[in-house]
């Protein structure tokens, strides 16, 4: 059965810290891997990565894969209380109909 | 501002009634999809349409039935819930050229008491 893990599934931080969210899978036929930040609203889609070692960013955001040991990590430099959300990881693949598998997600709590 | 609208966004039910929930998308895709979130668990993929034909239902059970009249339009009709099926309902849709990448709707807060 396709899996995708999150670590960990909570983190307290304070303005202005580094953070690092862990993903790992076991997916038949892994071709993407995507990240969402859900606030109180729609999952909003941060970056989709298909290639190992290749570094995606956006601003304070990024987020590389490593396809060989099946992980990705998102990290986040110089928190904001903005930031707090929860982030899902989540993974194209699967047998006969390719689907996304997603995490439990992390929610990380921002604090001033 | 989402391409992906849902109404209602709350939505509290009784076991014995029925409603439905509507999803619209306007960015011009053609699949379309239903996701369930409840608390501390993964979204589950629910049914998915892909040019108005459902090509996917994740054993789902007979208590929720989708509709998708055409490919903007997609609707979760509900009638005899249980209190489990309390959750956040999410509409998605991708193009044909990137299924993978799906963008979300809000989402119906629905309660089953």
């Amino acid at each position: 059965e396709d899996k995708v893990v999150q670590s960990p599934l909570s983190l307290v931080v304070h303005e202005g810290d580094t953070v690092t969210l862990n993903c790992s899978y076991e997916v038949t036929n892994f071709r993407s891997l995507l990240w969402y930040k859900q606030e109180k609203k729609a999952p909003t889609f941060l970056f989709m990565l298909t290639s190992s070692g290749i570094e995606k960013k956006s601003g304070r955001l990024s987020s590389i894969l490593d396809k060989k040991e099946l992980f990705s990590i998102l990290n986040i430099t110089a928190t904001q209380t903005g930031d707090s959300a929860i982030y899902l990881c989540a993974v194209w693949g699967g047998g006969s109909n390719y689907k996304l598998t997603f995490g439990k997600g992390t929610l990380l709590t921002v604090n001033p | 501002e989402t391409g992906v609208t849902q109404t209602p966004r709350h939505l509290v039910m009784g076991m014995t009634n029925k409603k439905s929930l509507k999803c619209e998308q306007h960015l011009g895709h053609n699949a379309m999809y239903w996701y369930k979130q409840s608390a501390k668990k993964p979204l589950e993929l629910m049914f998915v349409y892909n040019f108005k034909e459902q090509t996917e239902n994740n054993s789902v059970p007979s208590r929720f039935s989708p509709e998708c009249p055409n490919s903007s339009h997609l609707f979760l009709h509900l009638h005899t819930l249980q209190p489990e099926d309390s959750a956040l309902y999410l509409c998605a849709s991708s193009s044909r050229d990137s299924n993978s990448l799906q963008y979300f709707g809000p989402g119906t807060r629905l309660t089953v008491l």
